[in-house]
């Protein structure tokens, strides 16, 4: 079984502050997605990246993949309140996905 | 375009009681998967669906769990009969096909198990 652990498990900022967040994994994925949940709602689609070393960013979100595919960050820069909610990493490959346990950010105003 | 809809959102309901849930996927999707998410923890999957054959059921518990997707379409899955330890979030996805990167997630059914 591939497992992803994800850290911190919890994260408590303010409005303006960057943090980083982390995926790691002793399995190797062929990709890896990045979701956000938020409270009563079903994960949304971040990103996904596929190869290793890859960096991708959306407006204030920078994702990495780690060099040999086994891990992944995600850095917020200059945090806001929209930010938060739970962020879930997903390993894939064999069209599976696993999930972590994620990392509940609160970013307060 | 329409996204994944599951019903009900809530169910409170006791133990050794039955209970279903539906969901409808993105139209034209062709893998379906139930995931069981409990408080404080990411998705785990519960079975996996490539049109109306089952791709992946090995976290499913069989003897309390079904779950199926006639004609490739809608799914159900059912809980018969519940325990305190059903209580979770039950999320339905849909993707356009096995191995496809993006999962789309339906909003989830929100279980409670007294």
């Amino acid at each position: 079984t591939q497992l992803l652990e994800q850290s911190p498990q919890f994260l408590s900022i303010q409005e303006g502050e960057n943090l980083t967040v982390y995926c790691n994994s002793s399995s190797v994925f062929s990709s890896l997605q990045w979701y956000r949940q938020e409270p009563g709602e079903g994960p949304v689609l971040l990103v996904t990246v596929v190869t290793g070393g890859e960096v991708k960013k959306l407006k204030r979100l920078t994702f990495q993949f780690g060099d040999a595919r086994k891990d992944s960050s995600l850095h917020i820069t200059a945090a806001q309140p929209g930010d938060t909610g739970l962020y879930l990493c997903a390993g894939g490959g064999a069209g599976k996905s696993t999930f972590g346990d994620g990392t509940t950010l609160t970013v307060k105003p | 375009e329409a996204g994944v809809a599951q019903s009900p959102r809530y169910k409170i309901i006791e133990k050794r009681q039955s209970v279903a849930f539906w969901c409808n996927p993105i139209s034209g999707h062709a893998t379906l998967y139930w995931y069981q998410q409990i408080l404080g923890q990411g998705p785990k999957l519960l079975i996996q669906f490539q049109n109306n054959g089952v791709v992946d059921d090995s976290q499913l518990p069989k003897d309390r769990f079904s779950a199926e997707r006639l004609k490739g379409v809608d799914s159900t899955l059912k809980i018969q009969p519940a325990k305190l330890e059903d209580s979770a979030v039950y999320l339905c996805a849909s993707s356009l096909v096995t191995g496809a990167e993006t999962q789309y997630f339906g909003p989830g059914t929100r279980l409670l198990v007294l």
